[in-house]
C-alpha cells in the first residue's frame, strides 16, 4: 500500500526566510509524487509533481521540491517565503493498488509572519 | 466560472436525512473523484469513476453512494446522514490523457454538518 507522511502539523517561518515543508513516502512501484496547496475556503490547487527525471522539480508560485530516493522524501521548498504563502499544504503519492488514484498526507499548515 | 462546480457549498442537516452533493465539470475529463477532508486526517477517497459505466469504491465508501449521470456530472449521496459524516467534501477530476502522472483538479468543496 502507498502512504505519505507529513511529520509537521504546522510550520512557522518569517517572511523572506527560506521554507521547507517535509514529506516522506512509502510506495511499491515507481513513486509519482505531488504537492497541492489549499487556501482558506478553497479547493486544493496543484503545485508540482515528480514523475521521473531531475530530482529537483520546479512548480507554481516559486515553489520547488527535491526528490530523494534514498531517504524516500519529497520536501517542498521555497527560497524566500511570502505572507501570501500561508496555507495548508498536502503531499500525495500515486496509488498503484488499482485505479489512477492519489493517497494524500495529513497536511501541514504553513504560517508566514512579518 | 469554475471548471469544477460543487453544490451546495454549505449544508446543515439532521441525523437520518438523505443528502445529495452534486459535482459538475466543464473540463471534459473522464475521471471524477469524491474525497472527504477531516482535520488531521487529510483527504480520503470515497468513490471514483473513470467513465459513466465505471464506478469504484475508495477507502471509506461505507454510508455513501454515487451516481455518474453523465461524463460531466458525479453526485455523492448520504442515504441516512450521521454526525460523523460531518466534513468537507471535495469533488475532483483528472484527464485520461494525463496518464498516471496527471494531476487532479478540485472543486471549491461542500461543507456538510450533520446534527
Amino acid at each position: 500500500a502507498q502512504s505519505v507522511a507529513q511529520p509537521e502539523d504546522q510550520v512557522n517561518v518569517a517572511e523572506g526566510n527560506p521554507l521547507t515543508v517535509k514529506c516522506t513516502y512509502s510506495v511499491s512501484g515507481n513513486p509519482y509524487l505531488f504537492w497541492y496547496v489549499q487556501y482558506p475556503n478553497r479547493g486544493l490547487q496543484f503545485l508540482l509533481k515528480y514523475i521521473t527525471g531531475d530530482n529537483l522539480v520546479k512548480g507554481s508560485y516559486g515553489f520547488e521540491a527535491e526528490f530523494n530516493k534514498s531517504q524516500t522524501s519529497f520536501h517542498l521548498k521555497k527560497p524566500s517565503a511570502l505572507v501570501s504563502d500561508s496555507a495548508l499544504y498536502f503531499c500525495a503519492v500515486r496509488d498503484w493498488g488499482g485505479g489512477n488514484k492519489l493517497t494524500f498526507g495529513t497536511g501541514t499548515q504553513l504560517k508566514v509572519e512579518l | 466560472d469554475a471548471d469544477v462546480t460543487q453544490t451546495p457549498r454549505n449544508r446543515i442537516t439532521k441525523t437520518g436525512k438523505r443528502i445529495m452533493l452534486e459535482c459538475s465539470q466543464t473540463k471534459g475529463h473522464d475521471r471524477m473523484y469524491w474525497y472527504r477532508q477531516d482535520p488531521g486526517l487529510g483527504l480520503r477517497l470515497i468513490y471514483y469513476s473513470f467513465d459513466v459505466k465505471d464506478i469504484n469504491k475508495g477507502e471509506i465508501s461505507d454510508g455513501y453512494s454515487v451516481s455518474r449521470q453523465a461524463q460531466a456530472k458525479f453526485s455523492l449521496s448520504l442515504e441516512s446522514a450521521i454526525p460523523n459524516q460531518t466534513a468537507l467534501y471535495f469533488c475532483a477530476t483528472s484527464d485520461l490523457k494525463g496518464g498516471f502522472g496527471g494531476e487532479l483538479f478540485f472543486g471549491e468543496g461542500s461543507r456538510l454538518t450533520v446534527l
